[in-house]
């Protein structure tokens, strides 16, 4: 079975500052999806970013920026210029066949002013 | 705008009293999925929809069952509930791609007296 690690429970950064978490994950397949997920204090769940395995390319979106490392099995994710309403719990997440997600279990990131 | 919604927010029901959880869509997406998280926990996949095909995962407990009468709506069944099923359940949509992102709703937080 897939798992994925986040090994920071929490996480702190200032405002305007850059804040990497941590995701590694455990997997046999070659080609698959690989997610971040922030879920704010009683608010849903949103995407921030996603990999596809097979695309060496690091996915960017404005401030969120990853590094895949495929052959450690790493997924960072990078959040640059740091805002309060980043704030939230960020869930690294793996799919295989592109539905079932697997969630690690979190990193709350606390940004102060 | 289009959307996951799901009722009731907050449901508290008895040990071992059925309860139902109501899921619908408005972004006629073709799949979709139930996920249980316990607090401080990763979210965990129960089951999901593939239009009208039900993907059960292997661990989820013959105490939880669904529905999907249609494309817009899903629901999540326990039969008798349990202390131990007391947690927030997510409901989430996606188009039929594995790259597509999981659209979730905000979640209903079940209690058990």
């Amino acid at each position: 079975a897939q798992t994925v690690t986040q090994s920071q429970p929490e996480m702190s950064v200032q405002e305007a500052e850059t804040v990497t978490l941590s995701c590694t994950y455990d997997t046999s397949e070659s080609d698959y999806y690989l997610f971040w997920y922030k879920q704010p204090p009683s608010r849903q769940m949103i995407l921030v970013i996603r990999q596809e395995a097979y695309k060496q390319q690091n996915a960017t979106e404005n401030r969120f920026s990853v590094n895949f490392q495929k052959a450690a099995k790493s997924f960072s994710l990078k959040i640059s210029d740091s805002q309060l309403g980043d704030a939230a719990m960020y869930f690294c997440a793996y799919s295989y066949e592109g539905y079932a997600l697997n969630f690690g279990k979190g990193t709350s990131l606390l940004v102060t002013p | 705008d289009a959307m996951v919604i799901q009722n009731p927010r907050y449901q508290v029901t008895q040990f071992g009293k059925p309860v139902t959880l109501s899921c619908s869509q408005t972004l006629n997406h073709n799949v979709m999925y139930w996920y249980q998280q316990k607090s401080s926990q990763a979210p965990k996949l129960l089951f999901h929809y593939y239009d009208k095909d039900f993907n059960n995962e292997a661990d989820t407990p013959d105490n939880f069952q669904s529905r999907r009468p249609n494309t817009s709506f899903c629901f999540l069944d326990i039969r008798s509930p349990g202390l131990g099923d007391a947690a927030m359940y997510l409901c989430a949509t996606s188009e039929a791609d594995g790259l597509r992102p999981q659209h979730f709703g905000d979640g209903t937080r079940l209690s058990i007296l």
